[in-house]
């Protein structure tokens, strides 16, 4: 079945500091894939999607490119701020909405 | 204004309770979806619902009982809680279940069971 693989956190930089998240994941089709942000006590908002091999998604300073070869959607960002501090999730879908699936997510915090 | 609203945002509970929580979201989206979000973040879909019709119920206790009066609302109740279920619960909704696109989610509402 689908799945997704992101990289274990916490993460912990230093503003300014050049921030990746790995994802990987594993699919039967051809997903869309997501990057989800999730604020300290709020829910889950999009942040950035791509829908098709070497599509790059982008928001906010964030970039992750859809990579088929390494089936992986890392998600980076050259200058992470404080406001930045939140976990992210992976997630990916190949057959609509409900069949979304999340990576565990990865909590970074961002000191000054 | 909100676009999805969970009520109560904080729950706390005893062993064996029935408690609801509720969800309304005013994007005129036809899907809503009930996920939930363990301690280590872990985030798992429960529900699906299309129109006021179930389309996924994932592996969930049939203590857990959705309910869809119309496509504006899908509440989520659960009977004879169990400390398990201490968890966030998140709402969340979109235009269509066949779409791959943005999922809006609510605030959660963190569930406590003693």
């Amino acid at each position: 079945g689908n799945s997704v693989t992101q990289m274990e956190g916490p993460v912990t930089l230093s503003e300014e500091a050049f921030l990746t998240i790995n994802c990987t994941y594993t699919a039967t089709g051809y997903p869309s894939l997501f990057w989800y942000v999730q604020y300290p006590g709020e829910g889950l908002q999009l942040l950035l999607k791509a829908t098709k091999a070497d599509d790059k998604g982008s928001n906010k300073g964030f970039e992750a490119t859809y990579r088929k070869e390494t089936t992986s959607f890392h998600l980076e960002k050259g200058s992470v701020q404080v406001s930045d501090s939140a976990v992210y999730f992976c997630a990916l879908s190949d057959s609509g909405n409900n069949d979304m699936r999340f990576g565990a997510g990865t909590r970074l915090t961002v000191k000054p | 204004d909100t676009a999805v609203s969970q009520t109560p945002k904080y729950l706390v509970t005893q062993m064996g309770n029935d408690k609801s929580i509720k969800c309304e979201q005013n994007l005129g989206h036809d899907t809503m979806y009930w996920y939930k979000q363990d301690s280590k973040k872990f985030l798992k879909i429960m529900f699906s619902y299309n129109n006021k019709e179930l389309i996924i119920n994932e592996t969930v206790p049939n203590r857990f009982s959705p309910k869809s009066p119309d496509k504006a609302h899908l509440n989520l109740h659960i009977n004879s809680l169990e400390l398990g279920d201490s968890a966030v619960y998140f709402c969340a909704s979109s235009q269509s279940p066949t779409d791959t696109g943005e999922l809006f989610f609510g605030e959660g509402s963190r569930l406590t069971v003693l």
